[in-house]
């Protein structure tokens, strides 16, 4: 079992679509990270947050620490917003993050 | 101010070879981690070590794998007697502040991908 699950796996959108990404673990956590990886490409942190919504440009990443659930929201989506994010959490104890297995995004001109 | 640092980015090896991976942290930056992502599953962490120091390997496989962070230079990440199973990419990650503070944040570099023939 892993301790953070992403959905969708995969999703395709059109070009200026609304997107949203889910996020749900089963620890308790003291901050939770989005990250973007592009194929064969390195990983860009996008968001740290541990409570509330934080926004930057077209991305708005929330979470809810009570329902242990995070989303990221991509908002009028373009083909360069393509790659898969990845979720990770950092529990209270401990020095790892646990990471999803992440969704593969593809925005289709 | 550069970000985290990996070479090489490809490294090809045949069964039992030695590996050497290196990462060199953003400046400034003390606390480093290491991570391996198989084909087709998610990162997972391996190492977190602070200069000279390894404060938690528990995600490192017991033998043929070691990591290194010394006073100067990069830190290491040796494979020893690689096998086909080990093919993966593995990603360095620093941050300002130790694993275990509120606000740290982890810069990624863009990872070495070792291809085991």
């Amino acid at each position: 079992k892993n301790e953070v699950e992403q959905s969708p796996q995969n999703l395709t959108a059109q070009e200026g679509e609304f997107i949203t990404i889910n996020c749900s673990y089963s620890v308790g956590i003291s901050a939770l990270h989005w990250l973007q990886q592009h194929p064969g490409g390195g990983i860009v942190s996008l968001f740290m947050l541990s409570s509330g919504k934080k926004k930057h440009g077209r991305l708005i990443a929330t979470i809810n620490i009570q329902e242990k659930h995070s989303s990221l929201h991509i908002t009028a989506s373009h083909p360069r917003d393509s790659a898969v994010y990845i979720c990770a959490v950092r529990p209270h104890t401990g020095n790892q993050f646990y990471f999803g297995t992440g969704t593969s995004l593809t925005v289709i001109p | 101010n550069a970000g985290v640092m990996q070479n090489p980015r490809h490294l090809v090896r045949r069964r039992g070879q030695e590996a050497r991976l290196r990462c060199s942290p953003m400046k400034g930056h003390s606390h480093v981690y290491w991570y391996r992502q198989l084909p087709e599953e998610g990162l997972k962490f391996m190492v977190y070590l602070q200069k000279e120091n390894i404060i938690d390997e528990s995600g490192m496989p017991k033998e043929r794998f070691s990591a290194e962070f010394p006073k100067e230079g990069p830190s290491i990440l040796r494979i020893q007697q690689v096998v086909r199973g080990d093919s993966a990419a593995y990603f360095c990650a620093s941050s300002l502040q130790s694993a275990g503070a509120v606000n740290n944040e982890q810069f990624f570099g863009p990872g070495t991908r070792l291809t085991v023939l």
